[in-house]
């Protein structure tokens, strides 16, 4: 099976920087993405980790380390419209279905 | 393009009716498949397709039936709806799945209340 664990609420203030850490048990594994959601909304993807390290873009960037089966997103220079929830995501054993975490409601407070 | 597109955006059932959410995409996507969203509980999924004629089970598949008779649609049916099935339901599609960028597009939801 596979599941993903995160935390399930950050605040911060703007212009501050915060991680959103990801946890996942899996018995095979492709990647892990991430999605942005903002309330009434649908899910939006933000990045994926194929490889070990770190992928940037813009003021976000996400983290894979295989071998500790972690992975995080850094959200930089915090505004107001990154309140949101964030959801970690990674595939089944067969490659077949994108399985999500149960996501982190980030509050951003001025 | 119109992406993935959902209907009805809103529905609201007696219990023991049946409906069917209709989710149609014009990106030529192999890979479809339906979420639910809970408070607390995430994105769970229900059913997904790789390809016309393929349909596999999910996380949370008990109650849902899909057919996929065409690469565009991928309509979800509820066979007798059950308060526990209130709930917003994603439809999301990609070109592939095993190996790629993780990247699903999601429709617009449709949000679904059995009383």
């Amino acid at each position: 099976g596979q599941s993903l664990e995160q935390p399930s609420e950050v605040t911060a203030v703007e212009g501050a920087i915060v991680q959103i850490n990801c946890t996942y048990q899996t018995s095979g594994f492709y990647g892990l993405s991430w999605y942005q959601q903002h309330d009434g909304g649908a899910p939006t993807f933000l990045s994926y980790n194929g490889l070990d390290g770190l992928e940037e873009t813009g003021r976000f960037s996400s983290f894979l380390s295989r071998s500790d089966s972690y992975g995080y997103l850094l959200l930089q220079e915090l505004q107001m419209k990154d309140s949101a929830s964030y959801f970690c995501a990674g595939q089944n054993q067969a490659g077949t279905a994108l399985i999500f975490g149960k996501g982190t409601t980030l509050s951003v407070s001025s | 393009n119109a992406g993935v597109t959902q209907t009805p955006k809103f529905q609201v059932l007696k219990t023991g009716q049946s409906m069917t959410l209709q989710c149609a995409q014009d990106m030529n996507h192999e890979y479809m498949s339906w979420y639910r969203q809970d408070p607390g509980m995430g994105l769970r999924l229900i059913h997904y397709s790789v390809g016309a004629g393929i349909t596999d089970q999910g996380e949370v598949p008990n109650g849902y039936n899909v057919s996929r008779s065409t690469t565009e649609d991928f309509p979800l049916r509820l066979l007798s709806a059950a308060p526990s099935q209130t709930s917003v339901y994603f439809c999301a599609s990609s070109l592939g799945l095993a190996g790629n960028t993780g990247e699903l597009f999601f429709g617009e939801g449709s949000r679904l209340t059995v009383l």
